[in-house]
């Protein structure tokens, strides 16, 4: 099977505007989570999407929000882009479930750069 | 919410030798416990996981074990190589999080010749 893809790999951005990255997770699996990760705060936890529906939260701004489509591709996006927001993002797909952890697999990541 | 702590930060230890990285979490709740690999410039990789269920687990060189009492979980690797090098991170996820993983902060492993 194919792994995760994500798309663009790399993206420079200037502050206040906004930005969309795509995830294309394993054929299968439903449920893609987003982390972002820097030097100083390392993975944090944003979202999980399953069945199009927004499960999970993690702690960050209105700014970010995803979606996630029919086909499982999700994506998300940052409005007003601030400086802070320069990461790698990662997202991870999942066959999924509740109660109980399933395997997650991440893809290669977007690179955004805001200057 | 959950909290995941990890140690050491820097770990070094010569080719052949073993070593261990340790994490603690704060929700008692918690059941599911991977490891992740990450080297320089790729995405994190999924190396072993262990449920809240199963004290030990092995695969080949490495291993993890549970200890739920304690809240915490270790990472061994025995008979190290060069390839092993790079950034550990452990995690953990609660029932009721979907599939929320809350990650510790890394542990960069050097294996030197």
């Amino acid at each position: 099977k194919a792994g995760v893809t994500q798309t663009p790999r790399y993206l420079i951005k200037t502050r206040g505007q906004q930005v969309t990255l795509s995830c294309s997770p394993i054929s299968g699996h439903r449920s893609v989570s987003w982390y972002q990760q820097t030097p100083g705060q390392g993975l944090q936890f944003l979202f999980e999407y399953f069945s199009e529906t927004q499960r999970n939260k993690g702690n960050f701004p209105g700014r970010f929000s995803g979606r996630q489509f029919s086909n499982s591709r999700s994506e998300m996006n940052v409005s007003t882009l601030e400086l802070g927001d320069s990461a790698l993002y990662l997202c991870a797909s999942s066959l999924a479930g509740s109660g109980r952890g399933y395997e997650q697999y991440f893809g290669p990541g977007t690179r955004l750069t805001v200057t | 919410g959950e909290n995941v702590e990890q140690h050491p930060s820097t770990l070094s230890v010569q080719e052949g030798d073993s070593a261990v990285i340790k994490c603690t979490y704060s929700d008692s709740a918690s059941n599911y416990f991977p490891w992740y690999k990450q080297e320089l410039g790729k995405r994190p990789q999924l190396i072993i996981d262990i449920r809240s269920n199963v004290g030990e687990k092995k695969d080949q060189r490495i291993a993890v074990t549970l200890n739920k009492t304690a809240k915490h979980f270790s990472l061994h690797i025995t008979e190290t190589q060069p390839e092993d090098s790079a950034v550990y991170f452990c995690a953990a996820s609660s029932p009721g999080g979907g599939n929320k993983l809350t990650f510790g902060t890394g542990t960069q492993l050097k294996v030197e010749l």
